[in-house]
């Protein structure tokens, strides 16, 4: 079963414009990871969170994490077309199972 | 440093047949991890090998297996193949066990008819 789930399942916007992804999972976690996946390739890693961080920032990308909610957010601002593609989070769960285990995904199009 | 390749791209094979899939790390990597993409049940985790050892294993029937070689290339095995088996192979190799930044190769997709 997956850890991470994530709204929405898909997004649309135009160049720009900023776009916020969220991800939910179910059991403490020791970081929480975002990477991209262009349409039938390989991921691409994003950013990394550990659970005492709140905030990260690099480049137009921002991550929040709230490990009271069990909760992360990234938010891509300035969105280019370059962009589209799908958005995973990923948790290492601290439940003894070690794995990392990846969210549903968000598509995101951003039009130019 | 060239990435994590993966060989081959694309595979077509039929109901009951085998398939070796291989993926080289990128050098110096000794962790490689192993996911199966489909668009049900989306990223699963296989299994990850560390030193040529297997640290765990999703929750994948015994048809699925796999490897580490001293080089720390992987290869993983599927035996009897199913229909329920197409999906995108993705291979992923970090620098040392447990779940950091992941480098993933391009996935092998499998189509089984």
């Amino acid at each position: 079963s997956q850890q991470g789930e994530e709204d929405p399942q898909a997004l649309s916007i135009q160049e720009g414009e900023n776009a916020t992804m969220n991800c939910s999972y179910k059991t403490s976690i020791n970081n929480l990871q975002w990477y991209r996946q262009n349409s039938g390739r390989g991921l691409v890693h994003l950013i990394l969170i550990r659970s005492n961080e709140r905030e990260k920032h690099s480049g137009r990308l921002r991550v929040t994490l709230d490990t009271s909610k069990k909760s992360s957010s990234l938010l891509i601002t300035a969105s280019r077309a370059a962009d589209t593609a799908s958005y995973f989070c990923a948790t290492d769960a601290r439940d003894n199972t070690d794995k990392l285990i990846f969210g549903t995904g968000t598509r995101l199009q951003v039009f130019p | 440093k060239a990435g994590v390749t993966q060989t081959p791209r694309y595979l077509i094979k039929t109901r009951g047949q085998q398939v070796t899939l291989s993926c080289s790390p990128i050098s110096g990597h000794r962790s490689v991890s192993w996911y199966q993409q489909t668009p049900g049940q989306g990223l699963q985790f296989l299994f990850e090998y560390f030193s040529e050892t297997q640290r765990n294993k999703g929750n994948f029937p015994g048809r699925f297996s796999g490897r580490q070689f001293s080089n720390s290339r992987s290869e993983m095995n599927v035996s009897t193949l199913e229909l329920g088996d197409s999906a995108l192979y993705l291979c992923a190799s970090s620098l040392v066990a447990g779940y950091n930044e992941q480098f993933f190769g391009p996935g092998t997709r499998l189509t089984v008819l």
